[in-house]
């Protein structure tokens, strides 16, 4: 059954600590993308891949970092530096050309407590 | 600093009706213009697309139309029906793969 797999659903998260959200693709889709999704302000990119080990940072970076080690993950990890991060987080790929559908996951909701 | 400005942010519109979302962008880089319906709780699924090079694309009850030199596309959705209500996305995708989105606009049908 293909898909992008993202997890957990629900994360919280202290103060001043690092997480780090899953996302699994086993489409073979060369493109991976993460969005932050906050009421009323749509879908902001943060980061996405064209390819294994190359990302580039998107319009939000600051306080986010991601790898991209493997051509079927691309784990976002949310760093203490990032001083608002409660918000729903998605996960996409895409076959990478242009003219092609980006497949979205189920997302990940963190909340700081 | 959306790369792309999306209005109304939200419309209701009685069954049977149609409902027309408006984006506008700058960047000339931009080549491919899809757009995405999203539920609540859910990820966002494409709806449809359009390259800068058709004027306007229909598939079933939905409708783009595309004025290239404006910077301006649209959706249109007729005979819009209670299943339509969700918030849908304009977005565009430049020739680095980066998929920008607007913010988005949610349409609420009433029966």
């Amino acid at each position: 059954d293909g898909g992008i797999t993202q997890s957990p659903k629900y994360l919280f998260r202290k103060e001043g600590q690092n997480v780090t959200l899953s996302c699994e693709q086993n489409l073979n889709h060369d493109a991976m993308y993460w969005y932050r999704q906050d009421p009323g302000q749509g879908l902001r990119l943060i980061y996405y891949s064209q390819i294994v080990n190359d990302f580039q940072k998107g319009d939000i970076a600051e306080g986010y970092s991601v790898s991209r080690e493997k051509k079927e993950s691309f784990p976002l990890t949310v760093t203490s530096a990032q001083k608002n991060p409660t918000a729903f987080y998605l996960c996409a790929s895409s076959m990478g050309g242009m003219n092609t559908e980006a497949f979205f996951g189920q997302g990940t909701r963190l909340t700081v407590v | 600093q959306q790369q792309v400005k999306q209005s109304p942010q939200s419309l209701i519109v009685q069954k049977g009706g149609i409902s027309i979302i408006n984006c506008a962008y700058e960047n000339t880089a931009f080549d491919y213009f899809p757009w995405y319906q999203q539920f609540p709780g859910k990820g966002p699924a494409l709806l449809i697309a359009i390259r800068p090079d058709v004027s306007e694309k229909k598939e079933g009850r939905f409708t783009i139309s595309f004025n290239k030199s404006a910077k301006q596309f649209s959706l249109h959705i007729m005979d819009s029906q209670p299943g339509d209500s969700a918030t849908y996305f304009c977005a565009a995708i430049d020739n680095d793969y980066k998929l920008s989105f607007g913010a988005g606009t949610t349409v609420t049908v009433r029966a």
